[in-house]
């Protein structure tokens, strides 16, 4: 059974970089018809997807977002990374990482998700 | 990127009753490329739908999605307690893959 686990610190500064790593057991990361990303929601509000990456290293990002994040992915260790730069406190939210399932001329929905993990940012 | 709108925004109901809940998209969704979610407190979004209309695995055939275009409807034919929770609509025809705000369905 394919299953993410979210890691990282749960509060970061103001400025500074949000780093988060996505452990993929059960299953391979380099699995074809699949991406892996990451998407977010902020306390009691909706989900926003922040991009996606291929296990050969292909990336989509949120055009919202596009300039501070970085998102890797290290298949010797079947996980993917998160890094976003410059946070604010707008960045506070459950951050949730997911297998992306690719659709034919399309792009993705999520079909396995990690449980999330809360990044709060303050000094 | 498209807008999608959901409503109501909460949606009140006994179990056994019917639910009907609404994702209205800005622009039409290619491929009927509309999938939806169920997220309880506490708890990282479900896949329940993909595709509009396919149930995603292990999900009871009570629920169901139909639409296409911009007008896109889930339906709970007979709430069961564990169903109140709220709903997201996600499109994935078109880049960046966008989600409704939600609906909330709650016991009356």
């Amino acid at each position: 059974q394919l299953q993410l686990q979210e890691s990282g610190p749960g509060l970061v500064k103001p400025s500074e970089t949000l780093s988060l790593t996505c452990t993929v057991s059960g299953g391979s990361i380099s699995s074809s018809s699949y991406y892996w990303g990451w998407i977010r929601q902020p306390p009691g509000k909706g989900l926003e997807w922040i991009g996606s990456i291929y296990y050969s290293g292909s990336t989509y990002y949120n055009p919202s977002l596009k300039s501070r994040v970085t998102i890797s992915v290290d298949t010797s260790k079947n996980q993917f990374s998160l890094k976003l730069s410059s946070v604010t406190a707008a960045d506070t939210a459950v951050y949730y990482c997911a297998r992306h399932h690719w659709a034919p001329g399309g792009y993705y929905y999520m079909d396995v998700w990690g449980k999330g993990t809360t990044v709060t940012v303050s000094s | 990127e498209i807008v999608l709108t959901q409503s109501p925004g909460t949606l009140s109901l006994s179990p056994g009753e019917r639910a009907t809940l609404s994702c209205r998209a800005s622009q039409s969704v290619s491929s009927s490329y509309l999938a939806w979610y169920q997220q309880k407190p506490g708890q990282a979004p479900r896949l329940l739908i993909y595709g509009a209309s396919s149930r995603a695995t292990g999900i009871p055939d009570r629920f169901s999605g139909s639409g296409s275009g911009t007008d896109f409807t889930l339906t709970i034919s007979r709430l069961e307690p564990e169903d109140f929770a709220v709903y997201y609509c996600q499109q994935y025809g078109s880049s960046p893959v966008t989600f409704g705000g939600g609906t909330k369905v709650e016991i009356k």
